[in-house]
């Protein structure tokens, strides 16, 4: 079985700060582990993803991302934050080469305030 | 790339009416689509994975004969939400994965299903 932790339900920072979005995991094998990003009324918008190789990874609008095979983490992050950025962010791993398909965390509502 | 489109993107019926949601992937062919649903301020419930050309899968607690899951081509999904409640009114959201890819999932911008 495999599933997702966001301990956070919401996360509050002012704009400009760094922000962090947690994560953890667990999963059989090797995990891919991804983050969406959801605006209201709105699908879910793929923001990066972990596969294998460099442990920091880059993806859209600045996000990045590191994965911590020791702490089963995969948090979230930006140095700058905008406003803009204030949206429902998802985590979400399966097993890689696994039949599942994705599991989704419960979603943490990031705020940014000007 | 990757693109999947939904519609209706809000609809609104009488209790006792059946609605159906289309999602497409407009640019290339999903053998496996998902549908899930959201409720307000709370994560995606897998609702069924739609495989071509064969039965959905649903997942357990939801209604096979209420939510009915059709996959009739590679790059068509619907769901059909027959004689519906209040209590289905919710975001119904759709996705689809590349044939041999990573498992991420391309998602369709949902519907919002208000029943009356």
């Amino acid at each position: 079985a495999q599933s997702v932790a966001q301990p956070e339900d919401q996360v509050n920072v002012a704009e400009g700060n760094p922000l962090t979005v947690k994560c953890t995991y667990s999963v059989s094998g090797n995990p891919y582990l991804f983050w969406y990003v959801q605006y209201p009324n709105r699908g879910l918008q793929f923001l990066l993803k972990y596969i294998t190789g460099d442990n920091l990874v880059k993806g859209s609008y600045g996000f990045e991302a590191e994965f911590n095979k020791s702490q089963t983490s995969f948090h979230l992050k930006k140095p700058s934050a905008l406003v803009s950025d204030s949206a429902l962010y998802f985590c979400a791993v399966r097993q890689g080469g696994g039949a599942d398909g994705l599991t989704f965390g419960k979603g943490t509502h990031l705020i940014i305030q000007p | 790339g990757a693109v999947v489109s939904q519609h209706p993107s809000r609809v609104i019926c009488k209790s006792g009416t059946s609605v159906k949601i289309e999602c497409r992937s407009l640019d290339f062919q999903a053998t496996t689509m998902f549908w899930y649903r959201q409720f307000p301020k709370k994560s995606l419930m897998l609702m069924a994975t739609s495989n071509e050309g064969s039965k959905a899968t649903y997942e357990q607690g939801v209604e096979k004969d209420k939510f009915l899951i059709n996959h009739a081509s590679l790059t068509l999904s619907t769901l059909t939400v027959t004689s519906a409640h209040p209590e289905d009114s919710s975001f119904y959201i759709c996705s689809a994965s590349l044939a041999g890819d990573t498992g991420e999932l391309f998602f369709g911008e949902g519907s919002r299903l208000t029943v009356l």
